[in-house]
């Protein structure tokens, strides 16, 4: 099946230490985001990339870093400069080769400070 | 910048009633309008989209959603609520003209549903 995978589903983190999300998809799909998701504030853009080996900020990147080396894979890691990483982060894909145009989103990774 | 509004945080509809939830946009161009719904801790499923001509568009569950350009506004409609409806609903614009395709989303309007 056709998805995007996103592990682990839930990560604890402990002061200080960064952590990597991993978001990986087989949809053939150029263009990847990442969301962070708190109660009340819907999904905010972290970052996205149009293709491999680009990427660009959004909304709230401080913190944050990414990489996208393959097109299936773009992973985003939560620094310690992250001051609130407590949050429920989302991946997703967006396909436009055909009429269907579409946003693809992972399950999620719940992300705790410990 | 694009941004979206649902001014609605939380709405409780008793089952079988109809149900109606607000979403307004501020974008310069022709938008592409989403509605997206969420269950807790999973991923968001996608109702319906808009992106071009009737601007009455039937989704998934029973829902349908009606774009107004004049009131610049994309509200969510469903006859008769099953009490499986309960979950958050996120209204959302992309920008395909450029900036990346990104998707805003609105704050979301938290559906309770009673028996």
């Amino acid at each position: 099946d056709g998805g995007i995978t996103q592990s682990p589903k839930y990560l604890f983190r402990k002061e200080g230490q960064n952590v990597t999300l991993s978001c990986e998809q087989n949809l053939n799909h150029d263009a990847m985001y990442w969301y962070r998701q708190d109660p009340g504030q819907g999904l905010r853009l972290i970052y996205y990339s149009q293709i491999v080996n680009d990427f660009q900020k959004g909304d709230i990147a401080e913190g944050y870093s990414v990489s996208r080396e393959k097109k299936e894979s773009f992973p985003l890691t939560v620094t310690s400069a992250q001051k609130n990483p407590t949050a429920f982060y989302l991946c997703a894909t967006l396909g436009v080769r055909d009429v269907s145009y579409g946003y693809t989103f992972g399950s999620g990774t719940r992300l705790t400070v410990v | 910048a694009q941004s979206v509004t649902q001014p609605d945080i939380h709405i409780t509809v008793s089952e079988g009633a109809s149900l109606e939830l607000r979403c307004n946009y501020s974008y310069g161009a022709t938008p592409y309008l989403f509605w997206y719904v969420q269950s807790p801790g999973q991923g968001l499923q996608l109702l319906l989209k808009y992106f071009s001509g009737d601007t009455l568009v039937q989704g998934i569950k029973g829902f349908e959603a009606e774009f107004k350009r004049s009131q610049s506004s994309f509200n969510l409609r469903k006859p008769s609520v099953h009490w499986s409806d309960a979950a958050e609903y996120f209204c959302a614009v992309a920008s395909p003209e450029g900036g990346g395709n990104k998707l805003t989303f609105g704050t979301g309007t938290q559906l309770k549903v009673e028996l």
